[in-house]
């Protein structure tokens, strides 16, 4: 197991565009997070899935982005038009319903830059 | 919602001392874990240490140890014997326990993060 996996980890698309981006978690790992990073601050959470479920959604997910983990495994976050208020680290983390006071795993980020 | 709180933006400590990092959280519950992660450069976060606060025996893994104060809700970060690999910045979190419950809150609220330097 490879760990928690991100693509792209690097996308620049000019204001207005779409971007997706797809979070492989760590196999068995039935809950997936995203969460965000702007530069000088911490991670903030966008949203979580158990399973195929998305049972909790941040405000600062606005109507432009969606997520989706159709079939409990890899998850994607979509951001369409995109505004350069956009542009920061995508995280996404994963964890076992098991682990030990649910410690998340995370991947190395998809870095978005809206020009 | 709760709160985390890094007063100390950048830190800096030589090679083979110790640092601490500070770290305050404001919160109505009284159960829920805390944690310190880390970032390298251009790399993936990782747990470096958990506290869970039913429990009054502060947490140590190797050269990382917390002082956990529930009632001072502060939970700091000793790093002994630093390495120049403990350059990253240094996060600390909070969970509501509520999440392994059953409920739904599934988020970590984080602080703004600490940047530590190793000097050589």
């Amino acid at each position: 197991d490879t760990g928690v996996s991100q693509n792209p980890r690097h996308k620049i698309t000019k204001r207005g565009q779409n971007v997706t981006f797809r979070c492989d978690p760590i196999s068995e790992h039935n809950r997936l997070y995203w969460y965000r990073q702007t530069l000088g601050q911490g991670p903030e959470f966008l949203t979580y899935f158990q399973n195929e479920a998305q049972l909790e959604k941040s405000r600062l997910l606005s109507d432009r982005f969606s997520a989706e983990r159709p079939k409990g495994s890899f998850s994607t976050l979509e951001i369409q038009r995109t505004e350069q208020g956009d542009s920061a680290m995508y995280l996404c983390a994963s964890s076992h319903r098991t682990s030990s006071a649910g410690e998340l795993f995370f991947g190395e980020g998809s870095r978005l830059t809206v020009l | 919602a709760q709160t985390v709180t890094q007063s100390q933006p950048e830190m800096s400590v030589q090679e083979a001392e110790t640092v601490t990092l500070s770290c305050t959280y404001d919160t109505s519950e009284s159960d829920y874990y805390l944690f310190w992660y880390k970032q390298p450069p251009s790399r993936q976060m990782i747990l470096v240490i958990r506290q869970e606060a039913y429990k009054q025996q502060n947490a140590t893994e190797n050269r990382f140890s917390v002082n956990f104060q529930k009632a001072a809700k502060s939970f700091s970060l000793k790093i002994s014997d630093s390495q120049l690999g403990d350059a990253a910045m240094y996060f600390c979190a909070y969970r509501s326990a509520g999440f392994l419950r059953g409920s739904t809150l599934g988020r970590l609220y984080f602080g703004r993060g600490t940047q530590l330097t190793v000097w050589p």
